[in-house]
């Protein structure tokens, strides 16, 4: 069946470091794969959305890569802040989605 | 941008009575709607997809006689969460595919917090 893993543990950086979150799924070849924000008692925020023929996307302080051959994502936020403190989610399809767990990221000022 | 809204927020209920959520679409159409379930701590699990003007889709497992969804219009989809009981207290998050910079993108409400005694 497929899978869909991220690092269950939390993610603490310091302020103005580049926060790195891991993606990996299985029994799975998607054609799209996107990254969601979550805070607690909210919905997901789309943040970005990359296809099986892009290696890599970027949208201001954010960027995703996409190898199709580790079946993996990373998701990277550089000059992170404490307002970038939520839980990302790795998701796959384009728009009935199946969702990774998600990795809690705690930037400390 | 686009924004889907979710009523109510949160509701409280007694075991055995019906429940219904409500999800919008503000300033698009959607002819397709997405209802969710997150449990705390675990992921969102795809629940259903809600077609306008036709019945929904449902993912193994879920049973369609006790969620029931209707898409009556472009802009609205239901779900009705029937007999309730406490494990079906959750958290419910729809979606809906809208428009943005001549994108498609996944808009999600801001969910409802169900809660079953």
């Amino acid at each position: 069946s497929q899978k869909i893993e991220q690092n269950s543990e939390a993610l603490n950086i310091q302020e103005g470091k580049t926060a790195t979150l891991t993606c990996n799924y299985t029994n799975y070849s998607p054609a799209y794969l996107q990254w969601y924000r979550q805070d607690p008692g909210r919905g997901p925020v789309f943040l970005l959305l990359i296809r099986e023929n892009e290696k890599e996307k970027r949208k201001e302080r954010l960027k995703v890569t996409f190898d199709t051959t580790l079946k993996q994502s990373l998701f990277h936020i550089t000059a992170s802040q404490p307002a970038d403190s939520a839980t990302y989610l790795c998701a796959l399809g384009e728009r009935a989605l199946t969702f990774g767990s998600g990795t809690r990221l705690q930037v400390q000022p | 941008g686009a924004v889907v809204s979710q009523h109510p927020s949160r509701v409280i209920c007694k075991s055995g009575t019906s429940v219904k959520i409500e999800c919008r679409s503000l300033d698009f159409q959607a002819t397709t709607m997405f209802w969710y379930r997150q449990f705390p701590k675990q992921s969102l699990m795809l629940m259903a997809t809600s077609n306008e003007g036709s019945k929904a889709t449902y993912e193994q497992g879920v049973e369609k006689d006790k969620f029931l969804i209707n898409h009556a219009s472009l802009t609205l989809s239901t779900l009705t969460v029937t007999s309730a009981h406490p494990e079906d207290s959750s958290f419910y998050i729809c979606s809906a595919t809208g428009t943005s910079g001549g994108r498609e993108t996944q808009y999600f409400g801001p969910g409802t917090r169900l809660l079953v005694l």
